[in-house]
């Protein structure tokens, strides 16, 4: 069964704590995305990676790390220094020559602050 | 993104009922392209648009694409409730390295 998946659906993050979101798939894309998404709007673009061992910083990456150690893999950190972590994030692989005329997403992580 | 403005932010509409949502750029693209939300879930990939004046339909979901290239419409024909979600435009501006979205529109077809 192919696609994309994240873990786990919801998070809760303590103030202070680093917290990990998952992001693995069988598709076999070299690109892939990590986006957040806020209410009422559009997504925003933390980090992506366009080949393994390679990443580079989107509009919003201050408060985010990733890695990309294995192809299927791109797991995202939030930090602590991520003041308001609380959204929806969403993991994308990408078709195309540039890596993401078409996007393929996954089910996404709620994360929220306690 | 400031940079395609999405209308309407939301649309109630009658089972049965025909729509349209539009997308509209800033800056001339390279590509637009519809995806698809369910609530709390990914995005689905719906249509992508790269030609000027290109129209493309699925189902009864159409999507045009201006001679100009910054400015697209969705149009659905007969709405159902399984076309209820979030509809949201993606762009590939020239000299970008991702694509960059609208915040999209939301959709509640009442049966």
């Amino acid at each position: 069964d192919g696609g994309i998946t994240q873990s786990p659906k919801y998070l809760f993050r303590k103030e202070g704590q680093n917290v990990t979101l998952s992001c693995e798939q069988n598709l076999n894309h070299d690109a892939m995305y990590w986006y957040r998404q806020d209410p009422g709007q559009g997504l925003r673009l933390i980090y992506y990676s366009q080949i393994v061992n390679d990443f580079q910083k989107g509009d919003i990456a201050e408060g985010y790390s990733v890695s990309r150690e294995k192809k299927e893999s791109f797991p995202l950190t939030v930090t602590s220094a991520q003041k308001n972590p609380t959204a929806f994030y969403l993991c994308a692989t990408g078709q195309g020559a540039r890596g993401f005329e078409k996007l393929f997403f996954g089910s996404g992580t709620q994360l929220s602050v306690l | 993104s400031q940079e395609l403005e999405q209308s309407p932010q939301s649309l109630i509409v009658q089972e049965g009922k025909n729509l349209t949502i539009n997308c509209t750029s800033s800056k001339t693209l390279y590509g637009l392209y519809w995806y698809k939300q369910k609530y709390g879930e990914g995005l689905i990939f719906l249509m992508m648009l790269q030609k000027g004046g290109e129209e493309k339909s699925h189902e009864k979901i159409t999507a045009k694409l201006d001679e100009k290239k910054q400015q697209s419409s969705l149009h659905i024909t007969a709405s159902q409730p399984s076309h209820a979600g979030i509809y949201l435009c993606g762009a590939d501006f020239p000299g970008n390295n991702d694509m960059r979205f609208g915040a999209g529109t939301r959709l509640t077809v009442k049966p």
